[in-house]
């Protein structure tokens, strides 16, 4: 696709559902990120994919988050057992990944989806 | 650990001034730089990409520029104009499969 796209973009759940969130990156760009936004703070970094491989989970804030990445295109991240501390938005980006310097590893964002636990 | 350092975190200006918003980050040995702009509500558009390699980029009214020996950036916006009201971020990135690390962003008011 021309962008990344980011689907839902809004989603209101109860506390103690499972949320996924879908991230579609652009086309041909092998590094995929996500990223959290709590209201009023900065970005959070959550886990990065190279591939179908995440190299660095290191973000993610408890064994109640995962995120998985097939064909090497679109990412799922789940939340299980929402909690109200869980509400934020969570961005997703991408970028082409490649260490030759002469690539553009600039990297794009989504629109996000906005969470809500209630 | 990479820590990025935005100064101002908010900046108030009067339509038509030139302003400077600041970044700097701790690790010098860093692959690239991106700046983005945040609108309320919105994701992140990227304005400019800075290579370890150069000193400076220039799309439009923005320039940015990188010093990385003393692990500096900063972006320059020429004439602002209320439409630049928006969030600013810098990022940097280690290497080229590494993740964007943030500053905590600069927030920009420009009054007609």
């Amino acid at each position: 696709g021309a962008g990344v796209s980011q689907s839902p973009s809004n989603k209101v759940t109860e506390k103690g559902k499972d949320v996924e969130l879908r991230c579609d990156p652009i086309s041909g760009h092998t590094a995929l990120y996500w990223y959290r936004q709590s209201l009023g703070q900065g970005l959070e970094f959550l886990i990065y994919f190279q591939g179908n491989s995440a190299p660095d989970k290191s973000g993610l804030p408890s064994d109640r988050f995962s995120a998985e990445r097939t064909g090497g295109s679109v990412s799922t991240l789940t939340i299980q057992r929402t909690q109200q501390e869980d509400s934020a938005v969570y961005l997703c980006a991408s970028s082409s990944g490649q260490i030759n310097p002469k690539f553009n590893t600039e990297a794009f964002f989504g629109q996000g989806t906005r969470l809500t636990v209630v | 650990k990479q820590e990025v350092t935005q100064i101002p975190a908010a900046l108030s200006v009067p339509e038509g001034e030139n302003l400077v918003l600041n970044c700097s980050f701790t690790d010098s040995a860093i692959y690239n730089l991106q700046w983005f702009r945040q609108d309320p509500g919105k994701g992140l558009t990227s304005l400019l990409l800075i290579q370890s390699s150069q000193r400076e980029q220039t799309s439009g009214r923005l320039n940015a520029s990188l010093d990385k020996s003393s692990g500096r950036s900063t972006l320059y916006i020429a004439a602002s104009q209320p439409g630049d009201s928006a969030t600013y971020l810098c990022a940097v990135r280690l290497s080229a499969g590494n993740m964007l690390t943030f500053g905590g962003g600069t927030r920009l008011m420009v009054k007609p």
